[in-house]
């Protein structure tokens, strides 16, 4: 079966410093994988996609970027982070074309 | 613009009194309408799909419809173990990504 992996699960980190969220796929090839962002009293915002290795769309200009540098595995980095990239960030990988998406843990990050 | 508003934002009920939440959505061509559920600290669940206006799926105390303009999610004779925010997100024509709505915040007590 299927398993998405993302961690680490919490991270407090101060402003400027870099980032790097690790993501990985279980028991799929070639899977669609997403990152989104979550706040509190609000939705999931998606900041990136992608559908095959080194193929990353933005959906929200930011300070945040992506890479998939092998076919189930997808990051999410930042050069310096600021306090405003505080939030709950998901990792998801979607079921063929029925759009059915599973989503990781999350990863709580805090900015400070 | 597609859009998707989920009510009521939170609600409270007793163990065993019944009741709906509701996701109406506003989009260009719907392809789809997926409910999830995010326990707190945790990444969403999958629970149903829906394709069409009419259909209705079905899973343990959960049931949900579809209508052309709204879903529901009924849910019967809850337990406090089905705590937890519920979201709705829908799939369309105007854009790659799953729409999700705010969710609702359900709290059944004993």
């Amino acid at each position: 079966s299927q398993t998405i992996h993302q961690w680490p699960a919490t991270l407090v980190q101060p402003v400027g410093s870099p980032l790097s969220l690790e993501c990985t796929v279980e028991g799929t090839s070639n899977p669609n994988l997403y990152w989104y962002r979550q706040a509190a009293g609000r939705g999931l915002q998606l900041l990136f996609y992608s559908v095959g290795i080194g193929q990353i769309s933005s959906e929200v200009p930011q300070n945040l970027s992506a890479s998939r540098p092998q076919d189930r595995q997808f990051i999410l980095s930042s050069k310096k982070l600021l306090l405003s990239d505080s939030g709950f960030y998901l990792c998801a990988w979607e079921e063929g074309a029925g759009r059915k998406s599973f989503f990781g843990q999350g990863t709580r990050l805090t900015v400070v | 613009e597609d859009q998707v508003t989920q009510s009521p934002e939170a609600l409270r009920l007793q163990e065993g009194e019944s009741s709906s939440l509701n996701c109406s959505y506003t989009v260009s061509g719907l392809r789809g309408l997926f409910w999830y559920r995010q326990d707190p600290g945790k990444g969403p669940e999958f629970l149903f799909t829906l394709y069409s206006a009419g259909e209705e799926k079905e899973k343990e105390r959960l049931k949900a419809t579809l209508t052309k303009k709204e879903s529901f999610l009924h849910i019967t004779a809850p337990k406090p173990e089905d705590s937890a925010t519920y979201l709705c997100a829908v799939d369309s024509n105007s854009g790659y990504a799953l729409n999700f709505g705010k969710g609702t915040s359900l709290l059944v007590t004993p």
